[in-house]
C-alpha cells in the first residue's frame, strides 16, 4: 500500500519551455502534498507543500511564480516549472501524505530528472 | 525548528558485515523520527518509523534503529548487510505537534563491497 506515482520520470526540453510533474496517490487519499528538489550528491530541499483545494506553501527562496503547484484532488497534485531555464534543470520529487494526520510518515514518488537544454 | 546530522557521509562495508548509520537531532519540541533509502535515481522508501512507545524500531530489509532521548540519537542498524543494500540513507524528523514537514539530514552513502 501507499503507492505514489510521479510521472513523468524523465524530461529533457529547450529553454523557455513549461514542463508540468504529476504527483499521484494510487491506493490512498492524500490531504498533504510536498514537492521536493534534489540536487547531486545533495540531500532533499523542500520547495512547497500543497493541501487539497488550497494554495501551496512555498519556502523561502522559491518562486511562486514559476514553480506553479496545483493540489485539485486528494490524489493528484502538479508541479509546472514555467519557462525553464538551464539552472532549473534537476531532480524532483513529490511526497503525499495520508489523511490520518501528523504522525503518518510521508510516501514519495520516484523523482522526475529534468534536464532543461 | 530542527535539525538533523548524519554523521557519516559515507560508510563503506563488506559483504555480511554489521553496520550502524548514525543520525542524531535537535528540537525543541517533541518529533517523530524516521529513516529513508534512496536508491539510484529513484524516489525515498520508508525504511521504519519511530512514533512512540518502544525505543528499538524494526523495519524493512532487516533494518532496525534505536531511539535515545537522551542523546538525541536515532541510529539505524543492521547486523549483515547485502550487496543490495548499496544505496543512500537519510534520517529525517517532523514536529509531533504539526507533523507538517520532514527536515532531512545530508544523507549517509551505504556502500557494500563484495
Amino acid at each position: 500500500g501507499a503507492v505514489v506515482s510521479q510521472h513523468p520520470s524523465w524530461v529533457i526540453c529547450k529553454s523557455g519551455t513549461s514542463v508540468k510533474i504529476e504527483c499521484r496517490s494510487l491506493d490512498f487519499q492524500a490531504t498533504t502534498m510536498f514537492w521536493y528538489r534534489q540536487f547531486p550528491k545533495q540531500s532533499l530541499m523542500l520547495m512547497a507543500t500543497s493541501n487539497e483545494g488550497s494554495k501551496a506553501t512555498y519556502e523561502q527562496g522559491v518562486e511562486k511564480d514559476k514553480f506553479l503547484i496545483n493540489h485539485a484532488s486528494l490524489t493528484l497534485s502538479t508541479l509546472t516549472v514555467t519557462s525553464a531555464h538551464p539552472e532549473d534543470s534537476s531532480f524532483y520529487i513529490c511526497s503525499a501524505r495520508g489523511l490520518q494526520g501528523a504522525n503518518q510518515p510521508q510516501h514519495f514518488g520516484d523523482g522526475t530528472r529534468l534536464s532543461i537544454l | 525548528a530542527q535539525s538533523v546530522t548524519q554523521l557519516d557521509s559515507q560508510v563503506p562495508v563488506f559483504e555480511e558485515a554489521p553496520v550502524e548509520l548514525r543520525c542524531n537531532y535537535s528540537s525543541s519540541v517533541s518529533v517523530y523520527l524516521f529513516w529513508y533509502v534512496q536508491y539510484p535515481n529513484q524516489g525515498l522508501q520508508l525504511l521504519l518509523k519511530y512514533l512512540s512507545g518502544s525505543t528499538l524500531v524494526k523495519g524493512i530489509n532487516g533494518f532496525e534503529a534505536e531511539f535515545n532521548k537522551s542523546q538525541t540519537s536515532f541510529h539505524l542498524r543492521k547486523p549483515s548487510v547485502h550487496i543490495s543494500d548499496t544505496a543512500e540513507y537519510f534520517c529525517a524528523v517532523s514536529e509531533r505537534t504539526s507533523g507538517s514537514r520532514l527536515t532531512f539530514g545530508e544523507g549517509t552513502q551505504l556502500t557494500v563491497n563484495p
